[in-house]
């Protein structure tokens, strides 16, 4: 089956910690996202790469990373300078980066800071 | 830049009633418009997307909505629900101008079915 996958399912962090979350697709896909969602705030872009060994800052990257060394693989790294980290994160691709392609979204991973 | 308004934060609707989700868009021309749904604690789904053409799009679990240019909307639109509908569903506009697709999200609305 084709599709994103993401883990862990739940994490949890203690504070000071950095933390990475798994993204992959199998779906061949060129462009990656990555969103945090909050109660009542919709989906907002951290991170996102429209193609391999290149990414760019979304509107909320401050206190995160990411790298692209894979198409199928884009990992994101909650660090220590992320002052409210605990969210819902979603990981989505598309065929390409441009607006008519549509973006699909894996499952999610919830992480909580202890 | 593009932005997008969910006026209904929570709807309740009745199983086999009909419903209706607002969304408004703001944009400097007319824009690439998707309505997504998410069941608790999973990623989204795409229902429906607008990109030009006909107006009124069809989609999966049929779910309908409406592209108006004079009311700058984007209303979802189901005849009769299912317990099934009870989700959280978020409508997106993309920029048409921009060298990548960038989407601007909703807050999203909740929907509740009641027996």
């Amino acid at each position: 089956d084709g599709g994103i996958t993401q883990s862990p399912k739940y994490l949890f962090r203690k504070e000071g910690q950095n933390v990475t979350l798994s993204c992959e697709q199998n779906l061949n896909h060129d462009a990656m996202y990555w969103y945090r969602q909050d109660p009542g705030q919709g989906l907002r872009l951290i991170y996102y790469s429209q193609i391999v060994n290149d990414f760019q800052k979304g509107d909320i990257a401050e206190g995160y990373s990411v790298s692209r060394e894979k198409k199928e693989s884009f990992p994101l790294t909650v660090t220590s300078a992320q002052k409210n980290p605990t969210a819902f994160y979603l990981c989505a691709s598309s065929l390409s980066s441009t607006s008519t392609d549509t973006q699909y979204f894996g499952p999610g991973t919830r992480l909580t800071v202890l | 830049a593009q932005s997008v308004t969910q006026p209904d934060i929570h709807i309740t609707v009745s199983e086999g009633a009909s419903l209706e989700l607002r969304c408004n868009y703001s944009y400097g021309a007319t824009p690439y418009l998707f309505w997504y749904v998410q069941s608790p604690g999973q990623g989204l789904q795409l229902l429906l997307k607008y990109f030009s053409g006909d107006t009124l799009v069809q989609g999966i679990k049929g779910f309908e909505a409406e592209f108006k240019r004079s009311q700058s909307s984007f209303n979802l639109r189901k005849p009769s629900v299912h317990w099934s509908d009870a989700a959280e569903y978020f409508c997106a506009v993309g920029a048409t101008t921009d060298s990548w697709g960038k989407l601007q999200f909703g807050a999203g609305t909740q929907v509740v079915v009641t027996p």
